[in-house]
């Protein structure tokens, strides 16, 4: 089974607008931390933010949050006020246990901002 | 700070070649050090990954190997490359924890 899920696989946005995109995940440890990277045309992969499970508010990284909700198990990102440099592939990962050796991605989804 | 270099960049190799992908860490000791291939339009596949020198963990049986002769290096080799073998290959380090953080990657075509 899928241990996490991107379910859109393309997303178009209007520049300036807020944008989510989805993520869930599945896992029976108790401890895990999720984590957003964007990955650009030209390939490098970009941390985003992270979320803890233990964490009881959902994170913020400046223009980017992390809608946490954790007994529907996901944890959305959310950019506002969407920019051109923004267009980029998206990767949900998730670790399993605080100290888990090895990341599990998402398929991705690609974020088109129109001007 | 820890800086993760990767390289080449870009890589064209025939089919049936070796490989040598090299990947090295600074400003870090005793990382966990990641080998990831994406192919065009997909997401990550683990292949590798080594929680100190000398130990590997394979993900994905195939024709690719992983070493770590020292604590800070880990390279992806290959003795005879295949078609499928093309696409973009990750390293990423970690400690115990936290995220990761990746090197820039190199595009392999095999041809």
């Amino acid at each position: 089974a899928q241990k996490i899920t991107q379910t859109q696989p393309g997303m178009f946005v209007q520049e300036k607008e807020a944008v989510t995109l989805d993520c869930t995940y599945d896992t029976s440890d108790p401890s895990y931390g999720l984590f957003w990277y964007k990955q650009p045309s030209s390939g490098e992969m970009i941390f985003l933010i992270y979320q803890g499970s233990y964490d009881q508010q959902n994170a913020t990284e400046g223009r980017y949050s992390l809608n946490f909700q954790k007994a529907r198990k996901s944890a959305n990102l959310v950019i506002s006020a969407s920019q051109l440099g923004d267009s980029a592939m998206y990767f949900c990962a998730m670790r399993e246990g605080h100290y888990g050796q090895n990341f599990v991605f998402g398929p991705g989804t690609r974020l088109s901002v129109l001007p | 700070s820890q800086t993760i270099h990767q390289w080449p960049a870009t890589l064209v190799q025939p089919v049936g070649s070796p490989l040598s992908l090299e990947c090295t860490v600074e400003g870090t000791s005793n990382p966990n050090l990641y080998w990831y291939r994406q192919a065009a339009g997909r997401g990550l596949q683990l292949l590798f990954y080594s929680v100190g020198i000398g130990q590997i963990s394979s993900e994905v049986p195939q024709n690719l190997s992983a070493s770590r002769p020292q604590d800070r290096q880990f390279i992806l080799s290959s003795k005879k490359l295949l078609l499928s073998d093309s696409g973009f290959y990750l390293c990423a380090w970690s400690v115990q924890g936290y995220g990761y953080t990746f090197g820039s990657g190199t595009r392999l075509t095999v041809v």
